[in-house]
């Protein structure tokens, strides 16, 4: 069973646009949830987390909001970058041990 | 470089022949982890360690697999009479074991498997 769901496989954005990218979970034991960057034939590059005790974290032009009562995560990317063309993947924990991975968002910013 | 590495970065291999992997973790981190991600998929988790014990299985981990961590540094997944469901991208991932904002896990690069 996928406790951790991307339903968008893939996004397209223009540059300079916002991209937005959402993740939905099953598990309401799950406090921490983190996104990570895909490139081709490369591992996950860890980008933003976020802890649920908080409703919102910012990085720069990343900033993660958490919805507990929904179940529901976003990552706003403002402004999009072609550099951030690759596949995003949302990932929640209950306890630190183990780490649920979405199916990913692949994101392609146009220029 | 002081991130996560691994190696090789890709293996070719007949079916039933045995391959094995190495990971070697950010030096600083307690815990390590191994995944599997196939084309599609995101990255299922296998089994992770704290120090050299094996403390968590997955059940996709079968008998044909067995990881190691002997002296709680680099660790070994080694896979057995392969088959060609074992064609994935093998990742390896390590943290701090305490919780909160530290326990992110950082992955390395992965290990390409074709079992041809």
């Amino acid at each position: 069973d996928q406790q951790v769901k991307q339903n968008s496989p893939s996004l397209s954005v223009q540059e300079g646009r916002i991209s937005i990218l959402n993740c939905d979970y099953t598990n309401s034991m799950f406090d921490y949830f983190l996104w990570y960057k895909k490139y081709p034939a490369e591992g996950p590059t860890f980008l933003i987390s976020i802890s649920s005790i908080k409703d919102k974290n910012e990085d720069g032009r990343f900033t993660v909001f958490l919805n507990k009562s929904a179940k529901h995560l976003s990552l706003h990317i403002v402004p999009s970058q072609p550099g951030d063309s690759a596949v995003y993947f949302c990932a929640a924990s209950a306890t630190g041990n183990q780490f649920y991975f979405g199916t990913g968002t692949s994101l392609t910013v146009i220029p | 470089d002081t991130g996560v590495s691994q190696d090789p970065r890709h293996k070719i291999t007949k079916r039933g022949q045995n391959v094995t992997f190495r990971c070697d973790p950010i030096s600083e981190h307690n815990r390590l982890y191994w995944y599997r991600q196939t084309l599609g998929q995101g990255p299922e988790f296998l089994t992770y360690f704290q120090n050299e014990a094996q403390l968590e299985k997955s059940r996709l981990l079968s008998d044909r697999f067995s990881a190691e961590r002997p002296k709680g540094s680099f660790s070994t997944l080694e896979i057995q009479r392969t088959e060609q469901g074992d064609s994935a991208m093998y990742l390896c991932a390590s943290s701090f074991s305490d919780w909160g904002a530290r326990n992110t896990i950082y992955f390395g690069e992965g290990s390409w498997l074709t079992v041809v």
